[in-house]
């Protein structure tokens, strides 16, 4: 089955740039999209289609993709950001969901 | 707005089934999919199935299938969840979730609904 790889944790200190990157075989050719949750909260969508944000998401989240890395970049992060992000694609060859396994962003 | 609301929190035995609904408003309820999705405690999010209202078809990870059902009535906009032998494993977080296509991003999420299996 097919697996979206992430790190367990991201740090970062206020006003720097996080990273969180999710691995994943040919992922470049699937749309992926990238959920941010607060605890006890349900998931946000924070960037759908590679890059694309969704009304209400600050600019200062972004998506990239670069060979079998899909990269979720959040710039001059703020305490508000902390939280858990997820990389989620479809498997055209299961036609299942796949998530990541889910990154904690901790802001120094 | 578009909302979609999930019935209220549930504690079952082991072995009994559970179902749990999620009422939508706000959106053409045949236009777009509903996923299930949960999350056990302290863990990451787990997709379970997904549901085509317009048509009934469905599709269920493989972890699920057997023991997952999902089924929409549209003379509500409502979609069901029945997980059947529940298991203390099956403690968890249960949303749903809409997407516009079933590749598509899940763009408004319900607010959750705890299952608690214990005996």
């Amino acid at each position: 089955s097919y697996v979206l790889t992430q790190p367990p944790s991201v740090s970062v200190a206020p006003g720097q740039t996080a990273r969180i990157p999710c691995g994943g075989n040919s992922i470049g050719t699937k749309s992926v999209h990238w959920y941010q949750q607060k605890p006890g909260q349900a998931p946000v969508l924070v960037v759908y289609d590679d890059s694309d944000r969704p009304s209400g998401i600050p600019e200062r989240f972004s998506g990239s993709k670069s060979g079998n890395t899909a990269t979720l970049t959040i710039s001059r992060v703020e305490a508000g950001d902390e939280a858990d992000y997820y990389c989620h694609v479809r498997d055209s060859s299961s036609e299942h969901v796949v998530f990541g396994g889910g990154t904690t962003l901790s802001v120094l | 707005q578009v909302q979609l609301v999930q019935s209220g929190a549930a504690v079952k035995m082991p072995g009994a089934s559970v179902t749990v609904s999620c009422k939508t408003s706000g959106y053409t309820f045949t236009s777009y999919y509903i996923h299930w999705v949960r999350q056990a405690p302290g863990q990451g999010l787990e997709w379970m199935g997904i549901i085509n209202p317009s048509g009934g078809r469905t599709n269920y990870g493989q972890k699920f299938q057997g023991r997952v059902t999902v089924a929409s009535d549209t003379s509500t906009s409502t979609v069901y969840m029945d997980l059947s032998s529940l298991r203390s494993e099956d403690t968890a977080a249960y949303y749903c979730a809409r997407s516009l296509g079933d590749s598509s991003s899940m763009d408004v999420w319900g607010q959750g609904t705890t299952v608690t299996v214990s005996s």
